[in-house]
């Protein structure tokens, strides 16, 4: 099955820096990955994805990127605002085996922005 | 959390107690899924369902059961097997396809 695996587990940079977390997963046969952020006693929330087929998608301060090769991709927020300080999953979906179509999350990476 | 509700919020019971997790989409979502969530961890799936009337295991199934009478309904029973079950627990809903969406989850504790 799938592995991802998340890193930093913790970042910290100075409002309006950028931030920079990278997952690599295991299954060449992925083609979905998502990233969510998770605020303290919430439920993740979906806020930007990529699909195999493309290398960079980009939504105003969010950017992700693809590397396919190295089976590794990361997200980029720019500009950080004290509002971005949360906990952010990446995943990574397998092509459907049967009827199955899953996501793999990696551990979550605690971003803090300081004011 | 758009179109999905979870309650209670929070949820307290006894050891050796069943409880019920009430999960509901008005999405017309095909697909649900239902996540565990341990502090500092990220989710592992317990069960997921593509269509009514039927569901499959995840990673994490032993413990708990579900049922998918209704499209909009996806209700996780905790029993008194799992060994663990306090825990923030999830439930999410897609086309079955990519993305799954995430309802505000139920934090609940066993004592």
């Amino acid at each position: 099955g799938e592995n991802v695996e998340q890193h930093p587990s913790t970042l910290s940079v100075q409002e309006g820096d950028s931030a920079v977390i990278k997952c690599t997963y295991s299954d060449s046969a992925s083609n979905y990955f998502p990233w969510y952020k998770q605020e303290l006693g919430k439920g993740p929330q979906l806020i930007i994805d990529i699909r195999s087929n493309v290398g960079e998608k980009k939504d105003q301060r969010i950017a992700v990127t693809l590397n396919k090769t190295a089976k590794h991709f990361s997200l980029h927020i720019t500009e950080t605002q004290p509002e971005d300080s949360a906990v952010y999953f990446c995943a990574a979906k397998e092509r459907p085996s049967g009827s199955a179509r899953q996501l793999t999350f990696g551990s979550g990476t605690q971003l803090t922005v300081l004011p | 959390d758009g179109g999905i509700t979870q309650s209670p919020k929070y949820l307290f019971r006894k050891e050796g107690q069943n409880v019920t997790l009430s999960c509901e989409q008005n999405l017309n979502h095909d697909a649900m899924y239902w996540y565990r969530q341990d502090p500092g961890q990220g989710l592992r799936l317990i069960y997921y369902s593509q269509i009514v009337n039927d569901f499959q295991k995840g990673d994490i199934a032993e413990g708990y059961s579900v049922s998918r009478e209704k499209k909009e309904s996806f209700p996780l029973t905790v029993t008194s097997a799992q060994k663990n079950p306090t825990a923030f627990y999830l439930c999410a809903s897609g086309t079955g396809i990519h993305e799954q969406y995430f309802g505000p989850g139920t934090r609940l504790t066993v004592t």
